[in-house]
């Protein structure tokens, strides 16, 4: 079965750091393309960054300089650094499965929540 | 980026109406339209991806169409369980972006 999983949320002072996990099985995350989305307490989602197969990069500009996304292909996980948080990062943060051929996210987890504040 | 406009931004109907959800994005991105349902306390579910093709176990009642700047969400015959928001997403540029939803409620 395709399954992501994501850890590592809690509540963080602002201006710190975490690191988000999206562990998957079913599939190698070096062969299809991962994505964070998130959503604030009751927003829409928010697109927040991808990592391709072949490593490349991107991110969406409120987080740009402040998130960084890798993977480590040995322990088929994805990861979400996020540094300097704000109260605007609050949020539940999904990991999801891109479809290599058709742009879309097919599979998603249950995601992670993220609260910043002192 | 690429905004996407959704609505309505809400909307009541009756088990059995037909209903329709209406996307449009604020330049041209062909047919890179998906669009996903989400319940309350639950992950998006990707229902319909290149504009009109349906993912695989979602019922037929479901179906898309348009292409360019103007998409539409189409449940032929509501049941109880379609109440949800529903997102369209354009994938047409890498920095991904989503419309504000539509709250779709059962009268």
């Amino acid at each position: 079965e395709v399954q992501l999983v994501e850890s590592g949320g809690g509540l963080i002072q602002p201006g710190g750091s975490l690191r988000l996990s999206c562990a998957a099985s079913g599939f190698t995350v070096s062969s299809n393309y991962v994505t964070w989305v998130r959503q604030a307490p009751g927003k829409g989602l928010e697109w927040v960054s991808l990592i391709y197969s072949g490593g490349s990069t991107w991110y969406a500009d409120s987080v740009r300089g402040r998130f960084t996304i890798s993977r480590d292909n040995s322990k088929n996980t994805v990861y979400l650094q996020m540094k300097s948080l704000r109260a605007e990062d609050t949020a539940v943060y999904y990991c999801a499965r891109g479809d290599n051929v058709g742009d879309y996210m097919d599979v998603w987890g249950k995601g992670t929540t993220v609260t910043v504040s002192s | 980026d690429i905004q996407m406009t959704q609505s309505p931004s809400s909307l009541s109907a009756s088990v059995g109406d037909r209903v329709t959800i209406t996307c449009r994005a604020s330049q041209s991105i062909s047919t890179y339209l998906n669009w996903y349902q989400q319940t309350p306390g639950k992950a998006p579910r990707l229902l319909i991806y290149g504009a009109s093709s349906l993912q695989g176990g979602v019922p037929s009642r479901f179906s898309g169409s348009g292409s360019g700047t103007d998409f539409t969400l189409t449940i032929s015959s509501l049941q109880p369980e379609d109440s949800a928001t529903y997102y369209c997403q354009q994938s047409y540029n890498t920095r991904y972006t989503f419309g504000q939803g539509t709250k779709l409620e059962i009268k």
